[in-house]
């Protein structure tokens, strides 16, 4: 059972933009940074974010991150069929003293 | 480039034990801190365990508490993770991913995995 929780799924048009949350508290998100994995069908998860809002070289602008307080959102514009995928958020947990991901969202693409 | 290879997978008996490797190149292996992530069929990616750059600090799920050994050899390059008194829910792909340099929020560069099955 994760700490971190994120809708099970979003769906939009393409070329529309979608926005995931990863909702968790003090422990977690509130004082550590988040990052997020992108999870393409059949293959290994992919850094996309880190440190709530970087890029790893390589990732598109189309994909951004923000944190407020005990939250986390992942935002991904002028969405393509090949963004669909499972989306994870993830951070240490200081009380826990261990890594926690999130649920997982499915992104659709209609 | 950055390249993590797993192994050691495959099928064992409930209450058995396995060692799976996770062998790393194109990147100075010493330097960073190593996770083992898991995610068994269908489901949710499930964190591990995790070592630091050196070997001593060391951090479990209390799910794999007390069963599954974390180690790495920084001469060979190589993630070990020992596991024993496997459970049915122990069934899973395990992946290796690299850490950063400070700290533990990011687990930059995974591996393919390897797939466990703990089955009768």
């Amino acid at each position: 059972q994760s700490v971190l929780t994120q809708p099970p799924s979003v769906s939009a048009a393409p070329g529309q933009k979608v926005t995931i949350s990863c909702s968790g508290s003090s422990s977690n998100i509130g004082n550590n940074y988040v990052s997020w994995y992108q999870q393409l069908p059949g293959t290994a998860p992919k850094l996309l974010i880190y440190e709530n809002n970087e890029r790893p070289s390589g990732i598109p602008d189309r994909f951004s991150g923000s944190k407020s307080g005990t939250s986390a959102t992942l935002g991904i514009t002028g969405l393509q069929t090949g963004d669909e995928a499972d989306y994870y958020c993830g951070t240490w947990d200081s009380s826990l003293s261990g890594y926690v991901f999130g649920t997982g969202t499915k992104v659709s693409v209609l | 480039q950055v390249q993590l290879v797993e192994s050691g997978g495959g099928v064992v008996q409930p209450g058995r034990s396995l060692r799976l490797s996770c062998v790393a190149s194109g990147f100075s292996f010493s330097t960073y801190a190593m996770h083992w992530v898991r995610q068994a069929p269908g489901k949710g990616l499930e964190w591990v365990a995790l070592i630091s750059y050196d070997g001593i600090h060391k951090y479990y799920a209390d799910s794999v508490k007390g069963r599954f050994t974390v180690s790495r050899d920084n001469f060979k390059n190589t993630l070990y993770l020992q596991m024993d008194s496997l459970r049915a829910e122990d069934t899973a792909v395990y992946s290796c991913a690299r850490g950063v340099l400070v700290g533990a929020t990011t687990l930059y560069y995974w591996g393919q995995g390897t797939l466990v099955t703990v089955s009768s």
